[in-house]
């Protein structure tokens, strides 16, 4: 089945700069990507869902690029602040039948002054 | 907008003790799901439902009932908790397949 490795498991950044997480997965049939954010204690927050005809989309200081011939997907935070401090999960759907995530294991983002 | 609820917010448990998870959503959702977290590592899917009455196996189902017993609800029964179990349960839904959103979770400590 589908498999999604993140990376980094931890960043840390200061604040100003730009966060980037990366995943990759391994099922090319793969359509559907998406970027969570889940602060302590609380649950998971969508912060960008993409289909695979798009290979860039920004909103709101989010960046999320999408290569389909390396498998590979990523956030970009530009200009992180503290408040982005949190970890970050993609996950992927392989197909429109079905509502099966696959999930990274997560990015603990830390921005600090 | 909505939201999506669930119950307890923290479950202490006994070894071998039966358990009993509650979501509940106000989206009107048709589809619902649970996950386990556990530290360190993504979520993984227990049951999803994609209607009342309706139950699919996810990923991690040995261990777990649920059961979908309204549009709105979802609850997730530990059949047999496990002694120095300790992960967290999250509740999801959505509109059929769509983007899901999540409740804020249920933190499970077995002594």
């Amino acid at each position: 089945g589908e498999q999604v490795e993140q990376r980094p498991p931890h960043l840390s950044v200061r604040e100003g700069d730009s966060a980037f997480i990366i995943c990759t997965y391994t099922d090319s049939a793969t359509a559907y990507f998406y970027w969570y954010k889940q602060e302590p204690g609380a649950g998971l927050q969508l912060l960008m869902s993409v289909f695979s005809n798009v290979d860039r989309k920004e909103e709101q200081g989010l960046t999320v690029l999408l290569n389909k011939k390396d498998k590979r997907l990523s956030l970009n935070l530009t200009a992180a602040h503290p408040g982005d401090s949190a970890v970050y999960f993609c996950a992927v759907r392989t197909g429109a039948n079905t509502g099966k995530l696959t999930f990274g294991h997560g990015t603990i983002l830390r921005v600090h002054p | 907008g909505g939201i999506i609820t669930q119950t307890p917010k923290f479950l202490i448990g006994q070894e071998g003790q039966k358990l009993t998870l509650k979501c509940q959503q106000n989206f009107n959702h048709d589809t619902m799901y649970w996950y386990r977290q556990d530290s360190g590592k993504g979520l993984r899917l227990i049951y999803y439902s994609i209607t009342e009455n309706d139950l699919q196996k996810g990923d991690l189902s040995e261990g777990y009932d649920a059961s979908r017993e309204k549009k709105s609800s979802f609850s997730l029964t530990v059949t047999s908790a496990q002694k120095n179990e300790m992960a967290v349960f999250l509740c999801a839904s959505s509109i059929h397949y769509a983007e899901q959103f999540f409740g804020p979770g249920t933190r499970l400590t077995v002594l």
